[in-house]
């Protein structure tokens, strides 16, 4: 079965740093990663897809993220965060074989002024 | 344009009864997806609809759980005999033929006293 992993439960980050959040995800021929972004009370907004091509893809709100096939990793990365990101961040994986997607257990961002 | 609606917001039953929790797909979307997300965790597939039926019902806990698309539209989640267990925000998501991004509702959150 397949299964994605986001080993940070708590990140804290002062604004203007940068931000790397991370996943991994299981083994699959032609993984589909997305990144999703969700604020209290709020459902979730997708901030990024990787399907295939290029392995750095790039988001909304500035937030980019590297499929590093080697390493089963998707990870999330921003330059400078704004107080604005604060909000939970959940990695998603699908495949061809199966539409449903596979959440991990997300990543909960707080940002320090 | 208008995303994923969901109906109710809020529900609040006491255990044992029925209740039903509506989702309005994205128009001219053909897949609709419902997750289940409890506190502190990301969101857990139930059912997935490819127009009228269901396609995928591999998540659906137990029998208690039943959903339906009968024009290939709306979505109704239907819970029969609820328990306290059941208590989570229920998700609904929508994507088009033409791409896999699932596109989500802001959830129902259903509280079973």
């Amino acid at each position: 079965a397949q299964s994605v992993t986001q080993p940070d439960i708590h990140i804290t980050v002062s604004e203007g740093a940068s931000l790397e959040l991370r996943c991994n995800y299981s083994y699959g021929a032609t993984p589909y990663l997305f990144w999703y972004v969700q604020s209290p009370g709020q459902g979730l907004q997708l901030l990024l897809k990787y399907f295939s091509g290029d392995t750095l893809v790039q988001g909304i709100k500035g937030f980019e993220a590297e499929f590093k096939r080697s390493q089963s990793s998707f990870n999330l990365r921003k330059p400078s965060v704004h107080w604005s990101d604060a909000a939970e961040y959940f990695c998603a994986q699908g495949d061809t074989g199966r539409r449903a997607l596979t959440f991990g257990s997300g990543t909960r961002l707080q940002v320090q002024p | 344009g208008a995303g994923v609606s969901q109906t109710p917001s809020n529900k609040v039953t006491e255990k044992g009864k029925y209740v039903e929790l509506r989702c309005d797909p994205i128009s001219g979307h053909t897949a609709l997806y419902w997750y289940r997300q409890s506190l502190g965790q990301g969101p857990e597939f139930l059912i997935y609809f490819q127009g009228t039926g269901a396609a995928d019902d591999s998540g659906l806990p137990n029998d208690r759980f039943f959903a339906v698309r009968p024009e290939g539209s709306v979505s109704t989640l239907k819970i029969q005999r609820t328990e306290r267990g059941d208590s989570a925000v229920y998700l609904c998501a929508s994507s088009s033929a033409a791409t896999d991004t699932q596109y989500f509702g802001p959830g129902t959150r259903l509280t079973v006293l």
